[in-house]
């Protein structure tokens, strides 16, 4: 069964760079058919897509986020890169797995991790 | 930028039926937009529901279903149990990346 577990600093501080990775157990990360996603959520608002990337390196990022966000994967964990961090970005961050099913079906975002919480704050 | 709508909130009583709703900015929502359902009750990490507009994971019961309104995804809800009581999301592709909806708030009353 497919586990997804998170780690991340805890705090960053304002122009920083926060770095969280998602450890993958359970299944092959580097299928074709897998996107390895990070997803936040400030406290208190709703979710927010952050981006993703397939286990052979194709990535989709929030345009939104896009200038700010590097989404890697290696042979069992995926990370994630935010540069120019401010109090705005404070929130947990979740690690998720999406996947193609062979009828063409997009099953986003099953199973997720537990999350982590990053406060940006000097 | 890409903007997806839901009902911020609604209400409905224990047995009845409710419909949620999930617009994109961009255009009618279509079968392409791969609608995703989430649900997430206070505390906990959110749980997907419904993916590609109506196919149900496993462990959705069976009074969730997902459709296509009217240039909107839709997700319905028949026979309302209190544990319903949560926050939904829809998650669409569309403006060329994947969006979140606001969210709507689901009170049992």
């Amino acid at each position: 069964q497919l586990q997804l577990q998170e780690s991340g600093p805890g705090l960053v501080r304002p122009s920083e760079t926060l770095s969280v990775t998602c450890i993958v157990s359970g299944d092959s990360i580097g299928s074709a058919t897998y996107y390895w996603d990070w997803i936040r959520q400030p406290p208190g608002k709703g979710l927010e897509w952050i981006g993703h990337m397939s286990g052979t390196g194709v990535s989709s990022y929030n345009p939104s986020l896009k200038s700010r966000v590097t989404i890697s994967v290696d042979t069992n964990r995926f990370s994630l890169r935010m540069t120019s961090m401010t109090a705005a970005d404070t929130a947990v961050y979740y690690c998720a797995r999406s996947r193609v099913a062979p009828s063409g079906d997009r099953v986003m975002l099953d199973p997720w991790g537990q999350g982590t919480l990053v406060t940006v704050s000097s | 930028q890409t903007v997806v709508t839901q009902e911020p909130s609604l209400t409905v009583s224990p047995g009845g039926t409710v419909t949620l709703t999930c617009a994109c900015s961009t255009g009618a929502v279509t079968s392409g937009s791969y609608p995703n359902w989430l649900q997430q009750k206070p505390g906990q990490t959110p749980r997907a529901l419904i993916y590609s507009t109506n196919n149900k994971h496993s462990w959705t019961p069976a009074r969730f279903s997902g459709s296509l309104l009217g240039g909107k995804a839709g997700l319905t809800l028949s026979g309302v149990q209190p544990e319903d009581e949560a926050e939904y999301y829809c998650l669409l592709h569309c403006g060329g990346a994947w969006v979140f909806g606001g969210g709507t708030k689901l009170t049992v009353l």
